[in-house]
């Protein structure tokens, strides 16, 4: 298994400039998530999708748009980009775990990233 | 407003110390709570989980959790370099599918 897989590792965009990012997970995952991360910061949830067809916003869902078509896709789009969006951008899906004493709990798997910088 | 905070570090311990690492959450509804090591320049990994109050251990990793006192924390016995990581703190009010992060601690183990 590959994982999650994301496209491209790095972009530069120029302001006002759109374009998405891809995030593929083979995992047969339901839950999945896209994360942004400012330098020397914790993630900030953008938006996630519980399930092919169904999406919803996160913390921070400005100046974005989601689609989930397939369990397996779940691309990002921003539009008219701001320098505000450079950032570091995680793409992760999730699946239940057992642990001790019967707990259960939903391990995120976080793609390689996509570095992102807007000027 | 959810909000779980770390302090930013670093925190620097000599090769075989122990690292201990805190984490407060301000959402009393939280329910589960992670910890997840990135190394610079990589995505997050979990190594702990935890419900419960009182201590969970996993090899040289211990998860402490107070909910009286909203505190989590993570000790590292026998710390290594290869521990050199920044170490983020995770609260969720259902079983982890909603994660609020902290800042993150960066940890230096140094030889």
């Amino acid at each position: 298994n590959a994982g999650v897989t994301q496209t491209p590792k790095f972009r530069i965009l120029k302001i006002g400039q759109s374009m998405t990012l891809q995030c593929t997970q083979d995992m047969n995952h339901n839950y999945m998530y896209w994360y942004r991360q400012d330098p020397g910061m914790g993630l900030k949830l953008i938006y996630y999708s519980v399930g092919a067809g169904i999406t919803d916003k996160g913390e921070v869902p400005n100046g974005y748009n989601v689609s989930r078509s397939t369990t397996e896709d779940f691309p990002l789009r921003l539009e008219l980009a701001a320098p505000s969006q450079t950032s570091v951008y995680f793409c992760a899906s999730s699946t239940r775990r057992a642990g001790l004493a019967g707990q259960r709990s939903y391990e995120q798997y976080f793609g390689p990233g996509t570095r992102l910088t807007v000027t | 407003q959810k909000e779980v905070e770390q302090n930013s570090g670093p925190l620097s311990v000599p090769e075989g110390a122990i690292a201990s690492l805190n984490c407060t959450y301000s959402d009393r509804g939280s329910q589960s709570f992670f910890w997840y090591r990135q190394y610079s320049g990589k995505s997050p990994e979990l190594i702990m989980f935890i419900y419960s109050n009182g201590d969970k251990e996993d090899g040289r990793f211990t998860a402490q959790l107070n909910k009286a006192s909203q505190y989590v924390s993570l000790l590292i016995r026998d710390s290594q370099p290869s521990d050199s990581a920044t170490y983020l703190c995770a609260a969720a009010i259902d079983a982890g599918n909603m994660l609020t992060f902290g800042g993150g601690t960066r940890l230096m183990v140094k030889p």
